[in-house]
């Protein structure tokens, strides 16, 4: 039972446009969200995240938006950069509990 | 952020045998987890390690399989036991809850697993 999904495995976008990466969770429990990216051969490293009392959160080039009533949330990179390749995970939890992971993004820029 | 270190890095196994992966962290964390990504699928929790006690683990793994150990507040290890070429896998240690922070996971590198 995946409770956060990812559906696009995957997504090519040129360098400086707009990424956008969507997950949909189904557990209204979930308070907490974060992206995580990941490089081949290394562990996911925390990218942003964001609590379920704000629909926005920015940190530089990468801002999380929280639709609640959809169950969803996005991550829009901006511009989008080379280096930005790799695969992203989102990641939900209800406070104080496990984290449910989707299954991934792998995002590729295109120079 | 605290610094986590995995080793081995990568691995190759023979079925049947057993691997401790170890996970060693800088500085004390609240709470230690294990993790699993299967190839081209998410990271599934396998178990959270408690500090001085049996870890707590997910449905669909026990502690024959994967004892975890978890002695002070900034070590782990995991082994796998008895393994199959099913067990072939990337395992990720993570922690939360350090000095600076409290609700989010940090990951360490992770240690690929090939079981022949």
């Amino acid at each position: 039972d995946q409770q956060v999904k990812q559906n696009s495995p995957s997504l090519s976008v040129q360098e400086g446009r707009i990424s956008i990466l969507n997950c949909d969770y189904t557990n209204s429990m979930f308070d907490y969200f974060l992206w995580y990216k990941k490089y081949p051969a290394e562990g996911p490293t925390f990218l942003i995240s964001i609590s379920s009392i704000k629909d926005k959160n920015e940190d530089g080039r990468f801002t999380v938006f929280l639709n609640k009533s959809a169950k969803h949330l996005s991550l829009h990179i901006v511009p989008s950069q080379p280096g930005d390749s790799a695969v992203y995970f989102c990641a939900a939890s209800a406070t104080g509990n496990q984290f449910y992971f989707g299954t991934g993004t792998s995002l590729t820029v295109i120079p | 952020s605290a610094v986590i270190s995995q080793k081995p890095s990568r691995d190759i196994c023979q079925r049947g045998t057993s691997l401790t992966i170890q996970c060693q962290v800088d500085s004390q964390v609240t709470m230690m987890f294990w993790y699993r990504q299967q190839p081209g699928q998410s990271l599934t929790l396998i178990a959270t390690a408690n500090q001085g006690s049996e870890a707590t683990y997910e449905s669909g793994f026990v502690i024959d399989k994967f004892p975890i150990s978890r002695p002070n507040l900034t070590f782990s290890t995991l082994t796998v036991s008895n393994m199959s070429p099913e067990d072939s896998s990337i395992y990720l240690c993570s922690i939360q809850g350090t000095l600076t922070t409290t609700d989010t996971q940090y990951f360490g590198p992770g240690t690929r697993l090939t079981v022949l």
